[in-house]
């Protein structure tokens, strides 16, 4: 079946400006998480997400990130007025939370790599 | 909250030989211990997972064993292959649902 998908795979943004970066999980997955992996490092923890609720958004770096998922299942992952330190690759992974062995698996998509300049 | 050290950073070993990489972690609740293999640009793909209720767990040329007394968890390679070059994550699942991950290894297989 189709893994997760996100969109769009590059964003270049001019500093000041606002960018959104959409991900759609695996069909079926409850829970979706957003990560920020910088160049070189593994990936940090945003917020987290079990079907429309934001369950966890101890890692936001700022309220300029904002995070939402209003149906339960594609999410968006918005940035205000993006700054330098911005620049990483945002990465969705979802999760099936029902019972049996695929629970906790994340299946990452492959990211978006935003560029600020 | 949940800390997660990986070691070595970088690894390079001959086609064949063997590989282990080593993570400790630092939340004794930690209950569920993935491994993920990042290739250059690409998504971080899950390789092998182990429950903090099972000490070993093996498919086909890679393995993990845990050890919860010592909070550490290693990945095993055995008959490396250039294809198994990447950047290995190890994480650990806390109280909370999200994955704290290592910082990451870098294995380089030569001919």
């Amino acid at each position: 079946g189709a893994g997760v998908s996100q969109s769009p795979r590059y964003k270049v943004a001019k500093r000041g400006q606002d960018v959104a970066l959409r991900c759609d999980p695996i069909s079926g997955h409850v829970s979706l998480f957003w990560y920020q992996q910088a160049l070189g490092q593994g990936p940090e923890f945003l917020t987290y997400f079990q079907n429309e609720a934001q369950l966890d958004k101890s890692g936001l770096p700022s309220d300029r990130f904002f995070a939402e998922r209003p149906e339960g299942s594609v999410s968006t992952l918005k940035i205000q007025r993006t700054q330098q330190e911005d620049s990483a690759v945002y990465l969705c992974a979802s999760s099936f939370s029902g019972r049996g062995r695929k629970l906790y698996e994340q299946y990452f998509g492959p990211g978006t790599r935003l560029t600020v300049t | 909250g949940e800390n997660v050290e990986q070691h070595p950073s970088t690894l390079s070993v001959q086609e064949g030989d063997s590989a282990v990489i080593k993570c400790t972690y630092s939340d004794s609740a930690s209950n569920y211990f993935p491994w993920y293999k990042q290739e250059l640009g690409k998504r971080p793909q899950l390789i092998i997972d182990i429950r903090s209720n099972v000490g070993e767990k093996k498919d086909q040329r890679i393995a993990v064993t845990l050890n919860k007394t010592a909070k550490h968890f290693s990945l095993h390679i055995t008959e490396t292959q250039p294809e198994d070059s990447a950047v290995y994550f190890c994480a650990a699942r806390g109280t909370a649902s999200k994955l704290t991950f290592g910082t990451g290894t870098r294995l380089q297989v030569t001919l």
